[in-house]
């Protein structure tokens, strides 16, 4: 069945860019949502955006400016760039799929990657 | 953006008993596009309901889930050991997809 796995390093400086990279096994990456969200104690679930696999992104407006949304179709991978790190990025980093269909619930979850920003 | 409230926050409750968590919204989610998720400690998020109220792959039919409009309820018709937990309500009608506060579900 099909299986995310996020990759990528769990502390990070302030001011510093986060890659976060999102592998995809036992599927195809093609004609799904794929998605990343966020998780802090303080502000719970966050959504921070998608990528289709045509390519076409749609971003969280409250966290547009820093981040890139890319997918790598040979690879079945997708990943995650946030600039400006600041303490309140900490968070657990997930990568989700979307239903297929559209814009969509998502069915398929990374067990998630922790991102500590701190000096 | 679409602000989720979920109440209540924390519910103890017993094996067997039935449960009503719910989901208001601040403004119409006009295509029912809610979704309840299920977290357990150390896990990622499960989908449990997509649509208002169609069971994910797997899910057994004690979940359901109904509403329209801004009022959604998941309902759990009897409890299982194995359904204490914290559930989130998400709605993916408007840009940005926003999620619940949680309600957590505790053994009594």
């Amino acid at each position: 069945q099909v299986q995310l796995q996020e990759s990528g390093p769990g502390l990070q400086k302030p001011s510093e860019t986060l890659s976060l990279t999102c592998t995809v096994s036992g599927g195809s990456i093609s004609r799904y949502y794929w998605n990343w969200v966020r998780q802090t104690p303080g502000k719970g679930l966050e959504w921070i955006g998608y990528i289709f696999s045509s390519g076409n992104t749609n971003y969280n407006l409250s966290l547009k400016s820093r981040i890139t949304i890319s997918i790598d179709t040979s690879k079945n991978q997708f990943s995650l760039r946030l600039t400006s790190l600041t303490a309140a990025d900490t968070a657990l980093y997930f990568c989700a799929r979307g239903l297929p269909g559209g814009e969509d619930a998502f069915d398929i979850w990374g067990q998630g990657t922790m991102v500590t920003v701190s000096s | 953006e679409i602000v989720l409230t979920q109440s209540p926050g924390t519910l103890s409750l017993s094996p067997g008993e039935r449960v009503t968590l719910s989901c208001r919204a601040s403004q119409s989610v006009s295509r029912s596009y809610l979704a309840w998720y299920q977290q357990k400690p150390g896990q990622a998020p499960r989908l449990l309901i997509y649509n208002t109220s169609t069971r994910a792959t797997g899910i057994p039919d004690r979940f359901s889930g109904s509403g329209s409009g801004t009022d959604f309820t998941l309902t759990i018709s009897r409890l299982e050991p194995e359904d204490f937990a914290v559930y989130y309500c998400q709605q993916y009608d408007n840009s940005p997809f926003t999620f619940g506060q949680g309600a957590k579900l505790e053994i009594k």
